[in-house]
């Protein structure tokens, strides 16, 4: 059975804080991912990655930057937040080349004052 | 760009009625397409995909069809339970790597 955790359920930070968001998987999948989720707008793609040091831009990468030094854990990092980063972060990851079903963690509720 | 549309946003039904929730998609060359339910506070799972080869698929009350002619694909939940509220998601797996999903549509079953 995949599982997928993330580091924090919950997490309150201050504008200009720098965020660490960290998502680790025991499948040995190849593939992880970053999305936000808000209301009405479903699953937006911020950032991937098929390998270790590798990662591609995904549709709304702008504020974000990633790392995957280890093929198990993926983290997302915030480098200044800001308020219109207060969402719903959802890390999930995949096996092969492309066009699988993907297993998400239980998400970090990220609220920025 | 690749586009989803899923419809309707949101779907209100009574108990034991059917639920059907549809995606359209863009990509021509999409052959695999899976739907995931979201419960509240948790997070989304695949409950039902499709490959392309088929145009149906089953798995006790709930149904996948698609038509790739017309881009489109379906989920079917029959005999609806109350414990079958969530927000359900298509997605339209693309060339490499990259998910699009739809916006969700919020099923309530009342009982």
């Amino acid at each position: 059975d995949v599982k997928v955790t993330q580091s924090s359920r919950y997490l309150v930070k201050r504008t200009g804080e720098k965020v660490f968001l960290e998502c680790v998987q025991d499948m040995d999948h190849e593939n992880m991912f970053w999305y936000r989720q808000d209301p009405g707008l479903g699953l937006r793609l911020i950032y991937f990655s098929y390998d270790v040091k590798m990662k591609e831009k995904g549709d709304i990468p702008e504020g974000y930057s990633v790392s995957r030094e280890k093929k198990e854990r993926f983290s997302l990092i915030l480098e200044s937040a800001s308020t219109n980063q207060t969402s719903m972060y959802l890390c999930a990851s995949s096996k092969g080349q492309g066009r699988e079903t993907q297993y998400f963690g239980p998400g970090t509720r990220l609220l920025v004052l | 760009g690749e586009n989803v549309e899923q419809h309707p946003s949101t779907l209100s039904v009574q108990e034991g009625d059917s639920a059907v929730i549809k995606c359209t998609y863009s990509d021509s060359a999409s052959n695999y397409f899976p739907w995931y339910k979201q419960e509240l506070g948790k997070r989304p799972q695949l409950i039902i995909d499709i490959r392309s080869n088929v145009g149906e698929k089953k798995d006790q009350r709930i149904a996948v069809t698609l038509n790739k002619t017309a881009k489109h694909f379906s989920l079917h939940i029959t005999e609806t339970q109350p414990e079958d509220s969530a927000v359900y998601f298509c997605a339209v797996p693309l060339g490499g790597f990259k998910t699009i999903f739809g916006a969700g549509t919020r099923l309530f079953v009342k009982a």
